[in-house]
């Protein structure tokens, strides 16, 4: 089975600034990588997949990176309702559904 | 515009069967997955299984295999998470998702329930 790490586990940071968030996986899930966002008390949301494709009505300051073992969501500069934990998820390998724990995004 | 709306919280006793349902909408039912995700009380996110409504074609995280049934009616487009024993450790709550088609399921999340949660206390 595929493990999913993300760091940091927490990422404090200021409005306007920008986030890197990182992921690995323990075998290469090629580009079959996607993040979501979940805020307190809701579900999560599709943020990327492919690595790098943006759902629809994602804005354009969530980006995604990587292929292979390594992955990176960035936030150009971060709002107010983007603080949240995020999840990346693999989807290449079975079981093709295995999330990270999490990061979690909270203001500096 | 696409949504699942999932049934109502549930409190329940330790050794009682549940159901709880997802209904899909504004888009073929048949034609997507629907996976099933549990996230017990400030934890992560865990992947349990999914199935295809079309032919119901279901497949199960090991983890969660035995411990739970997944299931669906097309006519109603509807899936169902049910247990026939639940313990105090499945107090969490669960939601449905919908994953593109192709790639025999595997595939991302694209859209999701907004939760139920259950509850199991004596």
């Amino acid at each position: 089975e595929i493990v999913m790490t993300q760091s940091p586990a927490t990422l404090s940071v200021s409005p306007g600034e920008r986030a890197t968030l990182s992921c690995r996986a323990s075998q290469s899930v090629s580009s079959n990588l996607a993040w979501y966002q979940q805020k307190l008390g809701q579900a999560p949301r599709l943020l990327i997949y492919g690595a790098s494709t943006r759902a629809t009505g994602i804005p354009a300051r969530f980006s995604g990176s990587g292929s292979g073992t390594e992955f990176t969501l960035t936030i150009s500069s971060l709002q107010s309702e983007d603080f949240a934990v995020y999840y990346c998820q693999q989807y290449s390998n079975w079981p093709p559904g295995t999330f990270g724990p999490g990061t979690k995004v909270d203001i500096k | 515009e696409v949504q699942l709306v999932q049934s109502g919280a549930e409190v329940k006793k330790p050794g009682e069967s549940l159901k709880i349902s997802c209904k899909g909408s504004g888009y073929s039912f048949t034609t997507y997955w629907i996976g099933w995700v549990r996230q017990m009380p400030g934890k992560g996110l865990e992947w349990m299984g999914i199935i295809y409504p079309g032919d119901s074609d279901t497949r199960y995280n090991q983890s969660f295999k035995g411990q739970v049934t997944i299931s669906a009616d097309k006519s109603i487009s509807t899936a169902y998470l049910q247990w026939s024993s639940l313990k105090a450790s499945d107090t969490a709550t669960y939601y449905c998702t919908r994953r593109p088609p192709g790639r025999d399921g595997y595939n991302f999340d694209d859209y999701w329930g907004q939760g139920t949660l259950v509850t199991v206390s004596s």
